[in-house]
């Protein structure tokens, strides 16, 4: 149980495309999701928290305009790279929290999408 | 400032040798600590946690973990490593943000296990 995918796994686009990124939790309900972005041998980077039926909330630094975060029900969640660029390449990570459990709910984590931007 | 430092940037152990990656944290209120591990071009697995009880907390693949509150660390250990043990492992503390809960990654330490 608690398998978080992601799709793509792996894409390559154009400058200036935007590319929509997918995360789901497939066995359980997320009340939250995470994203996360990480550099090539450095620890992970939160981008913003996800909510269900609400606004993402963007760490400090975070274009919200660039990074849009959709969480439109309680098993997905989409980030979209608007308007992409070479220094947007990089890996990123979802996670997601269980709607039901402990209060020391841990975050299962997808499998990451490779976004490499020509 | 809430953080998490993992000093060592990769340690490296003969197959069959303890191991340990090293944790320090800094947060205020009780810690509630992570050890995740991940593998080349994969996404994070949870090894374990500790929030309460016994400071030796057991996780996946036979790792534990020692909380120790005085010296505020939670090092990652195994009694005998294995060569599939090499990989990157993060160390995270939960945080609160307002009205949402968080984790703060430490920068991560990549473990090699030489045959």
């Amino acid at each position: 149980g608690a398998v978080v995918s992601q799709h793509p796994s792996r894409v390559i686009c154009k400058s200036g495309t935007s590319v929509k990124i997918e995360c789901r939790s497939l066995d359980f309900q997320a009340t939250t999701m995470f994203w996360y972005r990480q550099f090539p041998k450095q620890s992970l980077m939160l981008m913003a928290t996800s909510n269900e039926g609400s606004k993402a909330t963007y760490e400090q630094g975070v274009e919200k305009d660039k990074f849009l975060i959709n969480h439109a029900s309680l098993t997905l969640s989409t980030l979209t790279v608007t308007s992409a660029h070479p220094e947007d390449s990089s890996f990123y990570i979802c996670s997601a929290r269980r709607r039901s459990g402990g209060d020391y709910n841990e975050q299962f984590f997808g499998p990451g999408t490779r976004l490499t931007v020509l | 400032a809430q953080s998490v430092a993992q000093p060592e940037d990769q340690v490296n152990v003969a197959e069959g040798n303890p191991l340990t990656v090293k944790c320090t944290y800094s947060v205020s209120g009780n810690p509630y600590l992570f050890w995740y591990v991940q593998y080349p071009n994969r996404g994070l697995q949870f090894l374990l946690k500790y929030i309460t009880g016994d400071n030796l907390v057991k996780g996946s693949y036979g790792f534990e973990a020692e909380f120790n509150k005085s010296q505020t660390s939670f090092h990652l250990k195994k009694p005998s490593a294995l060569v599939s043990d090499s990989a990157l492992y993060f160390c995270a503390v939960r945080v609160n943000a307002g009205n949402n809960r968080k984790l703060i990654w430490g920068l991560g330490t990549s473990l090699a296990v030489n045959p």
